[in-house]
């Protein structure tokens, strides 16, 4: 099956850093996408992209999926920004649905 | 707009109880998924369904079962319950058919303890 590796396993940042979290999966994928975890548990979606580049506020993604990776960037971190981020990633099985494998996740901690 | 709605969001069972777990996706999705999150773990694929048929089937215990019904809400009924259960449970839904976008949109998940 595809794997889903996410780097870095944890980030610890100040206030207003920016960072990148990685994530490079296996073979070709037909569903791409970026959640955070809130410490509440919580799955928040964040972007949809198997392929190309979107931006939504101070987050924005790319994935480039001939080369097999995806990349989110945070700017100006906010210390709501905390939590986990998972990349999951799906493709059509022989059944044709689109179960989704995740990644070992990023655990960001921002500080004031 | 309309969100996958998950109940009950917390549940605690003693060890050899059963449970069930209800999910409602949103409305017109056709495809409704369960995912299993362990302490510290990323989420596991369990099952799913469209068009009320099970679609895939990942590491899901024989003691699990579920089914989805016409009215497209989805039902995760475990028996036996061991301590090992104790996890947060995903219900998700998208619109599979002749989409050519499969995003899947998570509802707020169900906690259970089982003590």
């Amino acid at each position: 099956g595809i794997q889903v590796e996410q780097s870095p396993p944890d980030l610890i940042l100040q206030e207003g850093a920016n960072s990148t979290l990685r994530c490079n999966f296996s073979d070709s994928v037909n569903n791409l996408q970026w959640f955070h975890q809130n410490p509440w548990g919580q799955l928040i979606n964040l972007f949809y992209i198997p392929s190309g580049t979107k931006q939504n506020g101070r987050l924005s993604a790319t994935t480039v999926a001939t080369e097999r990776y995806s990349l989110l960037y945070i700017s100006s971190s906010q210390t709501t920004d905390s939590g986990v981020y998972f990349c999951a990633v799906g493709s059509l099985g022989s059944g044709g649905y689109n179960k989704l494998i995740f990644g070992a996740g990023t655990r960001l901690a921002v500080h004031p | 707009a309309a969100g996958v709605i998950q109940s009950p969001r917390h549940l605690i069972k003693e060890k050899r109880e059963t449970a069930t777990l209800k999910c409602y996706p949103i409305p017109r999705h056709d495809t409704v998924y369960w995912y299993q999150q362990g302490p510290g773990q990323d989420p596991q694929f369990l099952i799913s369904f469209y068009e009320k048929m099970q679609s895939d089937k990942g590491s899901i215990p024989d003691r699990f079962s579920a089914q989805q019904f016409s009215d497209y809400h989805s039902e995760l009924n475990m028996s036996s319950l061991e301590l090992g259960d104790s996890a947060l449970y995903f219900c998700a839904s998208s619109l599979e058919g002749r989409a050519t976008i499969h995003e899947q949109y998570f509802g707020p998940g169900t906690r259970l303890t089982v003590t």
